[in-house]
């Protein structure tokens, strides 16, 4: 089955800065990569989304890269702010209903 | 609307209660899905339904049994769970199924005894 790999774990930044976080997938069949927020004590929440016939997409502060080839993709977080302190979780999907495989979570801290 | 409700937000049972979640979108959503979290990882896919027919078990243990007695109602039936069943469920649900945004509930964190 797919697997994805996550990096780093956490990642500290201070406000203003910029955040990067990677995945790798493992199925080249995989084709939908969703990266969710989830803050404490509520459940995950989708930021952006990418389809493999897609390289990059962005969404304000908020952009995503895919390299099918390499089988990677990143989030970028540019002019971090302290509400932007969360859990963030990348996933990869290939099969119908939806499954999707989820990345081992990085905990992003912004510091004021 | 793109609301995700679960009842009850907290539940404390003991090993041989039986217990239901319930997960309730009105988004007009075809799939829904019951993941489980544990502290510190990411959700784990438990079930799915497509179209009100369960789609895809994760190979979970009996003691969990969904129902999903309509397309926008999801349950979860707990039975005789162990303590380390103990974790965050999380219902979500997508329009179709296929490549799409999962919306997620806020989650029951359960608690077992």
């Amino acid at each position: 089955g797919e697997n994805v790999e996550q990096h780093p774990s956490t990642l500290s930044v201070q406000e203003g800065d910029s955040a990067v976080i990677k995945c790798t997938y493992s199925d080249s069949a995989s084709n939908y990569f969703p990266w969710y927020k989830q803050e404490l004590g509520k459940g995950p929440q989708l930021i952006i989304d990418i389809r493999s016939n897609v390289g990059e997409k962005k969404d304000q502060r908020i952009a995503v890269t895919l390299n099918k080839t390499a089988k990677h993709f990143s989030l970028h977080i540019t002019e971090t702010q302290p509400e932007d302190s969360a859990v963030y979780f990348c996933a990869a999907s290939q099969s119908s209903y939806g499954k999707l495989t989820f990345g081992q979570g990085t905990i992003l801290t912004v510091h004021p | 609307d793109t609301e995700v409700t679960q009842t009850p937000k907290h539940l404390v049972m003991g090993m041989t209660n039986k217990k239901s979640l319930k997960c309730e979108q009105h988004m007009g959503h075809r799939a829904m899905y019951w993941y489980k979290q544990k502290a510190k990882k990411p959700p784990e896919l438990m079930f799915v339904y497509s179209y009100e027919k369960l789609s895809i078990n994760e190979s979970v243990p009996s003691r969990f049994s969904p129902e999903c007695p309509n397309s926008s109602l999801l349950n979860l039936h707990l039975h005789a769970l162990q303590p380390e069943d103990s974790a965050l469920y999380l219902c979500a649900s997508s329009h179709t199924g296929d490549l799409e945004t999962q919306y997620f509930g806020p989650g029951t964190r359960l608690l077992v005894l």
